[in-house]
């Protein structure tokens, strides 16, 4: 069965500083991958996602992920962190065909 | 804007008295979804529409059934809630086709006392 995992529950980051949250799946087949991120109380909202027409996908508010098939991962990046960047960040696969799978999530915090 | 909209965004009901939640959409999709998502853990599934052909999750309990009366609406009936169905609960919709965004709507909140 398709699976995703998520390193890391939490990330703590100064603002300014690198984001780096990890992403990888299981699946021989590349699924279609995607990142989502959740404000408190509020739904899910489509960072990026991965259409296999380039390795390098950008997404809205300066993040970016690059999927790499022989490591079969998605992690999110952002070069410079902002405050208004805390939230929690979901890493979903769909498998071809198949339903939405989440990752358990990673909360991500911005220190001052 | 086309989006998802979930009312009410707050429920409080008590244990046992029988609860609806209500989401429409704008964006003319074909399918539509309703998850439940428990504090710091991810969405789960708990089943989807396409178009009217209703597909259950195996491990959704009897408990909570759906009605999607035209495109444009759904909802959620939860029969007789308990202590643990108080949840964040999502809806989203997406396109018929594999690399289709599921687009989310903002939640609703419920309690139960």
């Amino acid at each position: 069965a398709q699976s995703v995992t998520q390193l890391g529950s939490h990330v703590s980051v100064s603002e300014g500083a690198l984001v780096l949250l990890r992403c990888n799946y299981s699946s021989s087949v590349p699924p279609y991958l995607f990142w989502y991120v959740q404000y408190p109380n509020q739904g899910l909202q489509l960072l990026l996602k991965y259409t296999s027409a380039a390795t390098l996908v950008k997404g809205i508010n300066g993040f970016e992920a690059e999927f790499k098939k022989s490591e079969t991962s998605f992690h999110l990046t952002k070069p410079s962190a902002h405050m208004s960047d805390a939230a929690e960040y979901f890493c979903a696969v769909r498998p071809q065909g198949g339903k939405l799978i989440f990752g358990q999530g990673t909360e991500l915090s911005v220190k001052p | 804007d086309a989006m998802v909209i979930q009312n009410p965004r707050y429920q409080v009901t008590q244990f046992g008295k029988p609860v609806t939640l209500s989401c429409s959409q704008t964006l003319n999709h074909n399918v539509m979804y309703w998850y439940q998502q428990k504090s710091s853990q991810a969405p789960k599934l708990l089943f989807h529409y396409y178009d009217k052909d209703f597909n259950n999750e195996a491990d959704t309990p009897d408990n909570f059934q759906s009605r999607r009366p035209n495109t444009s609406f759904c909802f959620l009936d939860i029969r007789s809630p308990g202590l643990g169905d108080a949840a964040m609960y999502l809806c989203a919709t997406s396109g018929i086709q594999g690399l289709d965004t599921q687009y989310f709507g903002p939640g609703t909140r419920l309690t139960v006392l």
